[in-house]
């Protein structure tokens, strides 16, 4: 999707091996989001940026963590990967400060722990 | 916890059929969105509607919220293959940060 660059798309890793997934975006939105969707779970807020320099947990932290470097790229970093984050990750950013703005999603970032 | 809750969670129908799908949640939303999500890619905003009761339509597809804002529909008439995809509700808050999503519907329409 236009605006929003996540990379890699794909990622295989072995248990307790550790990465970060890439968020930049092009649009100039303030805050940014990264969610990770399963199967008949929908997308669940991991952690979110309001604005830069600030970060927040959301619905499903543990076993994560962010960074926003600055206002075009948030990054969130598995320290010690497990199965249970096998999912496909997405990176959302908005508008905030206008009301009932819309999440621009990136294409997703494919995870396999094994 | 606030949840949005789908229905159906799949539908396959023939082209030419018309189909409803439901959002629901015991929750008040300020506004509520529609996206559609197509393999290999992030979901896509089809619209927001944010007063109860509100009816917005979209060529073939129709949107509306419900008067309490609890819950919103979204009606396709006449599918098309084309419009294949996982169609996911989310609801926000004004001034919050935290959008909830529905787990989605799975809509596969045969030619």
């Amino acid at each position: 999707n236009a605006g929003v660059t996540q990379t890699p798309k794909f990622q295989v890793l072995k248990t307790g091996q550790s990465m970060t997934l890439q968020c930049a975006q092009d649009m100039n939105h303030n805050s940014m989001y990264w969610y990770r969707q399963d199967p008949g779970m929908g997308l669940r807020l991991i952690y979110y940026s309001a604005s830069e320099g600030t970060t927040d947990k959301g619905e499903v932290p543990n076993g994560y963590n962010v960074s926003r470097l600055n206002k075009r790229e948030f990054s969130l970093r598995l320290e010690s990967a497990a199965p249970s984050q096998t999912s496909v990750y997405f990176c959302a950013i908005e508008e905030r400060g206008r009301s009932n703005q819309p999440q621009h999603f990136g294409d997703g970032t494919r995870l396999s722990i094994l | 916890t606030q949840l949005l809750e789908q229905s159906p969670q799949f539908l396959s129908i023939q082209e030419g059929e018309n189909l409803t799908v439901y959002c629901n949640s015991s929750s008040v939303f300020s506004s509520l969105q529609w996206y559609r999500q197509e393999p290999g890619e992030g979901p896509v905003l089809l619209v927001t509607v944010v007063t109860g009761g509100e009816v917005k339509k979209l060529k073939r597809l129709t949107f509306q919220f419900g008067d309490a804002r609890k819950d919103s529909s979204l009606h396709i008439t006449a599918a098309q293959p084309g419009d294949t995809g996982l169609y996911l509700c989310a609801g926000a808050h004004t001034g919050g940060f935290k959008t909830i999503f529905g787990a989605g519907t799975r809509l596969f329409v045969k030619a």
